[in-house]
């Protein structure tokens, strides 16, 4: 079985630059999660998607981020313009179905890297 | 909101036992879940527990006391691979079942 893609792995960028990342969940997986991973933290909830709805995006800076999952399979995640704090990983994770209330393990992808200069 | 706390590095040496803590306070709890993280890579999936007891997996076993508001992971015969940072994370019922992390365990396993 496929786990979860991402793309890029590793970006560069200016600040006040846009950057976009992509994500794949597992095949099947309606919940989609992205999550903010800053060095020596663990990671924090940016989003939660069940199938193309946004469940929870309460800790998203939405001045400047924002995310989509139009078709409830794909999802991209956006920065415009970026600042130098937002240099972290970002990773996507996924799960069957989150609001079943069941023990539904969460799967994640490698991450992007991102370096704001 | 929530508070996850768990200690910033252990130490411990190859073929040893280790136990790493994690406390926390969250209104909703629905499950307590530690994940593995080796350097650079992303997260995988150790352990879940949602009532309170021990649960054995392996070389690996995690416990939970709803009450106390306690979990520990417990590794056996450390391996110089177990070297990672170990993720204490509670799923909130209130929000929308998303994970909150705390701030991770870095472990070191010396020879």
């Amino acid at each position: 079985e496929a786990g979860v893609a991402q793309s890029p792995r590793y970006k560069i960028i200016e600040k006040r630059q846009s950057v976009a990342f992509w994500c794949n969940p597992i095949s099947g997986h309606a919940t989609l999660y992205w999550y903010q991973q800053i060095l020596g933290q663990g990671p924090k909830l940016l989003i939660q998607f069940q199938n193309n709805g946004v469940v929870d995006d309460s800790q998203l800076p939405k001045d400047r981020f924002s995310a989509e999952r139009l078709k409830g399979v794909d999802s991209t995640l956006k920065i415009q313009p970026a600042k130098l704090e937002d240099s972290a990983v970002y990773l996507c994770a996924s799960s069957l179905n989150i609001l079943t209330g069941a023990a539904e393990t969460q799967y994640f992808g490698p991450g992007t890297r991102l370096l704001v200069l | 909101g929530q508070n996850i706390d768990q200690p910033t590095e252990m130490t411990a040496t190859e073929g040893a036992i280790v136990q790493i803590n994690c406390t926390y306070q969250t209104s909703g709890f629905n499950g307590l879940f530690w994940y593995q993280q080796h350097a650079g890579e992303a997260p995988t999936f150790l352990s879940y527990n949602v009532l309170d007891g021990l649960e054995e997996k392996g070389r690996f076993s995690s416990f939970l006391s709803r009450s106390k508001g306690y979990s520990y992971l417990l590794l056996k015969e450390l391996q110089m691979k177990d070297s990672a940072s170990y993720l204490c994370a509670v799923r909130d019922k209130n929000s929308g079942y998303a994970l909150n992390f705390g701030k991770g365990t870095s472990l070191l396993v010396t020879p």
